[in-house]
């Protein structure tokens, strides 16, 4: 099984300020995906990546595929109460069973 | 949008007995569901990938004999936590894979409390 490390595993700031959460790992990865979820529910997909130095940008949302596909980028700009959650980058499990394998997620505060 | 439906909720259950829990494709057929478990403050754990009109597959370390999958429809696929203990407790979640560009979509957790 291939591993994902997720780094900060926990993160509060201000309304307004930006960030930055990184998902990385020794392997290469055929692609990445990020997810939201909040408590009690399931996983929401945010972006899948699949390109080496792939960017994305969902409004106030910029993901980054590294070009040796290994690691990615959340990066977040005026942040907002709503954005709060928890992020979790996710890719193949690599086990043939085509099921996922998860970061330890960011638990992301955005304080009014 | 694709939804997988996963029932109950929540269930509260006694120390020993079983739990069953279903999760539905309700406008997709999915041949490959993915059960994980999610201790608090922790991320998922993929424990099983469940295909249907087979028998599943388990990750290391999941014990097959406790954790039933049964996957009989294109559409069905249920968990079954027999003998259920404590340390059991958990967020169980289910998940099927729809497209490369559309990612894995994935039920809204069961809450297992045994106590």
């Amino acid at each position: 099984t291939q591993l994902l490390e997720q780094s900060p595993q926990f993160l509060s700031i201000q309304e307004g300020e930006n960030l930055t959460v990184y998902c990385n790992s020794s392997s290469v990865f055929s692609s990445l995906q990020w997810y939201r979820q909040e408590p009690g529910e399931g996983p929401v997909l945010l972006v899948t990546v699949v390109t080496g130095g792939e960017v994305k940008k969902l409004k106030r949302l910029t993901f980054q595929f590294g070009d040796a596909r290994k690691d990615s980028s959340l990066h977040i700009t005026a942040a907002q109460p709503g954005d709060t959650g928890l992020y979790l980058c996710a890719g193949p499990s690599g086990g043939g069973a085509d099921g996922l394998t998860f970061g330890k997620g960011t638990h992301l505060i955005i304080q009014p | 949008g694709a939804v997988v439906s996963q029932h109950p909720s929540w269930v509260i259950c006694k120390s020993g007995t079983s739990v069953k829990i279903e999760c539905r494709s309700l406008d997709f057929q999915a041949t490959t569901m993915f059960w994980y478990r999610q201790f608090p403050k922790q991320s998922l754990m993929l424990m099983a990938t469940s295909n249907e009109g087979s028998k599943a597959t388990y990750e290391q370390g999941v014990e097959k004999d406790k954790f039933l999958i049964n996957h009989a429809s294109l559409t069905l696929s249920t968990l079954t936590v027999t003998s259920a203990h404590p340390e059991d407790s958990s967020f169980y979640i289910c998940s099927a894979f729809l497209a490369r560009d559309y990612g894995y979509t994935f039920g809204s957790g069961t809450r297992l409390t045994v106590v």
